[in-house]
């Protein structure tokens, strides 16, 4: 059974701060990872997209893969009240994508 | 580039009805997929097409949903009979292909509520 796990929350931040998203898979040949935004009501946003070990910047937002460890993470630099949603993680070991369960991210103000 | 387009956005049944639900993916992909998502949950793959070919269909309950992509573009899912379990988001996205690398683009949604 290919899985990938992330943690509910929710995980609280305060507004500036860093927050940082976790995200660990089964398939080992997984070579593809996505990061989704979902608003409460709202469907999925494909926010970052990477394929290779190290980190991705785009903006405010860092993704990291370590393949060895078979994780990937999501930063979040200077979070803003806009960024309470939900994050999902997505991996595609073979022609299909396996979603994770999300995390629930609060910004404080 | 308009991007995936769902009706309807809300619905509301009964238990024993059947529903209908349209997608109209992004222009020039060919992969579609439907996929429902529980509330709390993520999004479950339910069947994935590739132009009018079925790819995967593994967990759709194919006693009661299905679903067709006549002409490789627009899409509809039907659920008949639906059952209390069966309430939920139903979102349709698209690629351009399947497969590694490719990025999935989801549509609105429908949120289907059976009572």
């Amino acid at each position: 059974q290919k899985e990938v796990e992330q943690n509910s929350g929710p995980l609280s931040v305060p507004e500036g701060a860093i927050a940082s998203l976790n995200c660990t898979y089964s398939d080992r040949g997984s070579q593809s990872f996505f990061w989704y935004r979902q608003y409460s009501g709202k469907s999925p946003e494909l926010i970052m997209s990477i394929y290779s070990n190290g980190d991705k910047e785009d903006g405010r937002f860092t993704a990291q893969l370590n393949k060895a460890s078979q994780y990937v993470s999501l930063l979040i630099r200077d979070s803003q009240p806009s960024d309470s949603a939900t994050y999902l993680c997505a991996v595609n070991p073979d022609d299909k994508i396996i979603f994770g369960k999300g995390t629930r991210l609060h910004i404080l103000p | 580039e308009a991007g995936v387009a769902q009706s309807p956005r809300y619905k509301i049944i009964e238990k024993r009805q059947s529903v209908a639900f349209w997608c109209n993916p992004i222009s020039g992909h060919a992969t579609l997929y439907w996929y429902q998502q529980i509330l709390g949950q993520g999004p479950k793959l339910l069947i994935q097409f590739q132009n009018n070919g079925v790819v995967d269909d593994s967990q759709l309950p194919k006693d009661r949903f299905s679903a067709e992509r006549l002409k490789g573009v627009d899409s509809t899912l039907k659920i008949q009979p639906a059952k209390l379990e069966d309430s939920a988001v139903y979102l349709c996205a698209s690629s351009l292909a399947f497969g590694q690398g490719y990025e999935q683009y989801f549509g609105p949604g429908t949120r289907l509520t059976v009572t």
